[in-house]
């Protein structure tokens, strides 16, 4: 069964850091990894989606990283700034055959950038 | 990017009584649709998966005649919360899947139900 950590759980910055955050899945068999924001209350914001065959992608100040060999990805946020303040989370898509997918998410991490 | 709506955006019901969220892929066909509840402040569980055209694969602990899943389209999947109790007061979001391009997944905006 597929785990996925966040790692730290919660992180609180001054403005103008930058910082990462990790997420490791324990199945490398994954067919892609998506980085998502949600505010309080909010739903899910899609930020970046990574293919297996890749290893990064970019978004403005972000940027994703993908080490599918060692079940590890990162987030990179640069220059962070208050409205970044949001919970992240990570979340891998398996093929579990016959034509179905499934999306595992980690439990997430909470940033809080302040001013 | 592509939308997902959910109707309504939150609800409040008595107990006892039945409530249909709607989850509509705006400008694209969905495959799949899955739906998720959230409590707070923890991450969203799985709940359901569900094809178009067949019947929905729930997940281990989720009660299959207590949250009824119609996937009637393409671009339409309905999740029915039946008998509602205060428990079952949580954050449902809905994402739809396509099998074209990246198989990225798009989510709802979410729906708050609260059971009184």
């Amino acid at each position: 069964k597929q785990e996925v950590t966040q790692i730290p759980a919660a992180l609180s910055v001054p403005e103008g850091e930058n910082l990462v955050l990790n997420c490791s899945f324990t199945d490398s068999a994954i067919y892609n990894l998506q980085w998502f924001r949600q505010d309080p209350g909010k739903g899910l914001t899609s930020l970046l989606l990574i293919q297996s065959s890749q290893r990064e992608q970019t978004s403005g100040r972000l940027n994703a990283s993908l080490d599918k060999s060692s079940g590890r990805s990162t987030l990179y946020i640069a220059a962070s700034q208050p409205g970044d303040s949001a919970t992240y989370l990570c979340a891998v898509l398996l093929y579990s055959g016959a034509g179905s997918y499934q999306l595992t998410f980690g439990k997430g991490t909470k940033l809080s950038v302040i001013p | 990017g592509a939308v997902v709506s959910q109707h309504p955006s939150w609800v409040i019901c008595k107990s006892g009584t039945s409530v249909k969220i709607e989850c509509r892929s705006l400008d694209f066909q969905a495959t799949t649709m899955f739906w998720y509840r959230q409590f707070p402040k923890q991450s969203l569980m799985l709940m359901a998966t569900s094809n178009e055209g067949s019947k929905a694969t729930y997940e281990q602990g989720v009660e299959k005649d207590k949250f009824l899943i119609n996937h009637a389209s393409l671009t339409l999947s309905t999740l029915t919360v039946t008998s509602a109790h205060p428990e079952d007061s949580s954050f449902y979001i809905c994402s739809a899947h396509t099998s074209a391009g990246w198989h990225e997944q798009y989510f709802g905006p979410g729906t708050r139900l609260t059971v009184t």
